[in-house]
């Protein structure tokens, strides 16, 4: 069965830092990735997508994910932290179609992302 | 605005009773899902339509739920005799297949019905 395992519950940074968010998933053909993030009060909004292609995928807000086929992650990364960046972090995979495509996405349980001054 | 909207943003309700949420998706997209997340999950599938079809249940959907989207157009998924292990956030979110596209493009979320259950 598909899986996506987000091993970070809660993350703190300080502004202006690196950030790296784990996600490993769980399927036997090639995936369809992706990372959402949602906000208090907010709904999920997509930070950026993998199909197929190149492996480091941009996104918005100034974050991307490389995709290991090898080591079966997509992590997320973003260079330098800004405050406005806390929330909760999902990565999802996509189900499959046999007629191409996805339907309904399998989430993580996400990262709760904090941001020190 | 013409994002997805749901109907209402708050509910609380007795158990036993049963409520009824609405989702307005994205004029034009003709997927429709609905997702329930639980406080520290993610989001966990339920049930999808492509226009007034629905294509999937989960067997998260016990015989209490029910999902329609008669036109179409907007869902409402109702809930039966509600239990407290029903209380969650339920989302909705629409995206659009065509025949060039395929089924590739972005689900949009709403904002979601927090529902309590005492």
């Amino acid at each position: 069965a598909q899986s996506v395992t987000q091993p970070d519950i809660h993350i703190t940074v300080s502004e202006g830092a690196s950030l790296e968010l784990r996600c490993n998933y769980s399927y036997g053909a090639t995936p369809y990735l992706f990372w959402y993030v949602q906000s208090p009060g907010q709904g999920l909004q997509l930070l950026l997508k993998y199909f197929s292609g190149d492996t480091l995928v941009q996104g918005i807000k100034g974050f991307e994910a490389e995709f290991k086929r090898s080591q079966s992650s997509f992590n997320l990364r973003k260079p330098s932290v800004h405050w406005s960046d806390a929330a909760e972090y999902f990565c999802a995979v996509g189900h499959s179609l046999f007629s191409g495509g996805y339907n309904k996405l399998i989430f993580g349980a996400g990262t709760r992302l904090a941001v020190h001054p | 605005d013409t994002g997805v909207s749901q109907d209402p943003r708050h509910k609380i309700t007795k158990r036993g009773q049963n409520v009824t949420f609405r989702c307005d998706p994205i004029s034009e997209h003709n997927r429709l899902y609905w997702y329930r997340q639980t406080l520290g999950q993610g989001p966990e599938f339920l049930t999808y339509f492509q226009n007034e079809a629905q294509l999937e249940k989960s067997r998260l959907l016990s015989d209490r739920f029910s999902a329609e989207r008669p036109k179409g157009s907007f869902s409402t998924l109702e809930i039966q005799r509600t239990e407290q292990g029903d209380s969650a956030m339920y989302l909705c979110a629409s995206s659009i297949i065509t025949e060039a596209g395929g089924a590739y493009n972005e689900q949009f979320f709403g904002p979601g019905t927090r529902l309590t259950v005492l």
